[in-house]
């Protein structure tokens, strides 16, 4: 069975500072994993993925993350904090085509607050 | 433009009715999903159809139903049977490996 673990359910930086956002992931197979971010009463928006082509994928507005297979890690780093990227994050992990046939599973979000 | 729409944004139900939220999409997509989302978790899959006249019970299915007449609506029908059904709904679509979603509906139980 695959799982998602975010290690901070809460992060908050100052302005212009870096973001790291962490997430380790469980999975039996080679997984697809992505990085969403949801501002309050909205949607999920899609960050960035990583589906086996290269380990450090870049996303929307700076976002970055690196696949790291040895410490079942995808975290989500950002250089520079901007107070628009204050919002709730989740790391998700998807084995579509594999264990678990057509489901998604969602970490319980981490939420990031920019300080001015 | 292309894209999700979910409506309405907000809902309020009396205790003991059923209702039904709207979800549909204009990107051709085959797969559609239903999730919850309450406050400190992440999403749970309640519903989710593959194609149109299919669909399959997610994870916390009971109290719920839906239909897929059409390729582009997936409806979803809180009834008076799920216990706790104040929450935030977010409806999505699937391309490939990824998962689209609408902007939700908030559903209070008053």
């Amino acid at each position: 069975a695959q799982s998602v673990t975010q290690l901070d359910s809460h992060v908050s930086v100052s302005e212009g500072t870096p973001v790291l956002l962490r997430c380790n992931y469980s999975s039996s197979y080679s997984p697809s994993l992505f990085w969403y971010v949801q501002h309050p009463n909205k949607g999920l928006q899609l960050l960035l993925k990583y589906t086996s082509a290269a380990t450090l994928v870049k996303g929307i507005n700076g976002f970055e993350a690196e696949f790291k297979k040895s410490e079942t890690s995808f975290h989500l780093t950002k250089p520079s904090a901007h107070m628009s990227d204050a919002a709730e994050y989740f790391c998700v992990v998807s084995d579509l085509w594999k264990s678990s046939g057509d489901k998604l599973t969602f970490g319980t979000g981490t939420r990031l607050a920019v300080r001015p | 433009d292309g894209g999700i729409t979910q409506s309405p944004k907000y809902l309020f139900r009396k205790e003991g009715q059923n209702v039904t939220l709207s979800c549909e999409q204009n990107l051709n997509h085959d797969a559609m999903y239903w999730y919850r989302q309450d406050p400190g978790q992440g999403l749970r899959l309640i519903y989710y159809s593959q194609i149109v006249n299919d669909f399959q019970k997610g994870d916390i299915a009971e109290g719920y139903s839906v239909s897929r007449e059409k390729k582009e609506s997936f409806p979803l029908t809180v009834t008076s049977a799920q216990k706790n059904p104040t929450a935030f709904y977010l409806c999505a679509s699937r391309a490939g490996d990824t998962q689209y979603f609408g902007p939700g509906t908030r559903l209070t139980v008053l």
